[in-house]
């Protein structure tokens, strides 16, 4: 059985560029979602994609966006990157049969200079 | 509002001395309660999932229990290899959403 897998490990970027970061879920998992860890915090809920419709939303804004894609993989863009959106961007996998339990890949370090 | 509430924020404790981890929540019917346990820089590792007020669940020196109100997360003579984050979240109404806690700060020493 295959985790939860993100894509790239580590990311530097500029303030204003714009960022695209990868997930593929776990065998047998349909549901992903997005979360925003800054230090020293617990996760913060972003988003979550099932059916590669977007499923639920927390409070974050429109410039952060994302895709699902037919095999359940999926994407994290943030446009107009700004200081406070670096962070630990963690992707999580589940399944909409069976628990809730959520399985959460390794991370994504994004710094913004 | 959906609140998740973890004390202490950091624990210290010496090989062998066992202790608790406490989370106390606010939802509106509890879908789940998780506990997770992240290394630094790393993703959160799945631990227990507890479902109802009375349950618990054990894995190897960590037993995780559930009241109406909090979970406990105890661990019996913890190693050096216990030290990391402990994380609780509970599902938030929809039922899509982790809420989770700021997290416990495990060190344990030899």
């Amino acid at each position: 059985e295959t985790g939860v897998t993100q894509s790239p490990t580590h990311l530097i970027k500029t303030r204003g560029q714009q960022v695209t970061l990868r997930c593929s879920s776990q065998s047998g998992h349909n549901t992903v979602s997005w979360y925003q860890q800054a230090l020293g915090q617990g996760p913060q809920f972003i988003f979550q994609y099932y059916r590669e419709e977007e499923n639920g939303r927390g409070n974050f804004p429109p410039r952060f966006s994302g895709l699902q894609f037919p095999n359940y993989s999926s994407e994290l863009n943030v446009n107009a990157l700004e200081l406070d959106d670096s962070a630990l961007y963690l992707c999580a996998s589940s399944s909409t049969t069976g628990s809730y339990e959520q399985y959460f890949g390794p991370g994504t370090r994004l710094t913004v200079t | 509002e959906d609140q998740v509430t973890q004390s202490p924020e950091a624990l210290r404790l010496q090989e062998g001395e066992s202790s608790s981890l406490n989370c106390s929540y606010t939802v509106s019917g509890l879908r789940g309660l998780f506990w997770y346990r992240q290394d630094p820089g790393k993703g959160p590792e799945f631990l227990f999932t507890l479902y109802s007020a009375g349950e618990e669940k054990e894995k190897e020196r960590l037993k995780a229990t559930l009241t109406k109100k909090e979970s406990f997360l105890h661990i019996t003579a913890p190693k050096p290899e216990d030290s990391a984050t402990y994380l609780c979240a509970v599902h938030n109404q929809a039922g899509t959403a982790l809420i989770f806690g700021k997290g416990t700060t495990l060190s344990v020493s030899s």
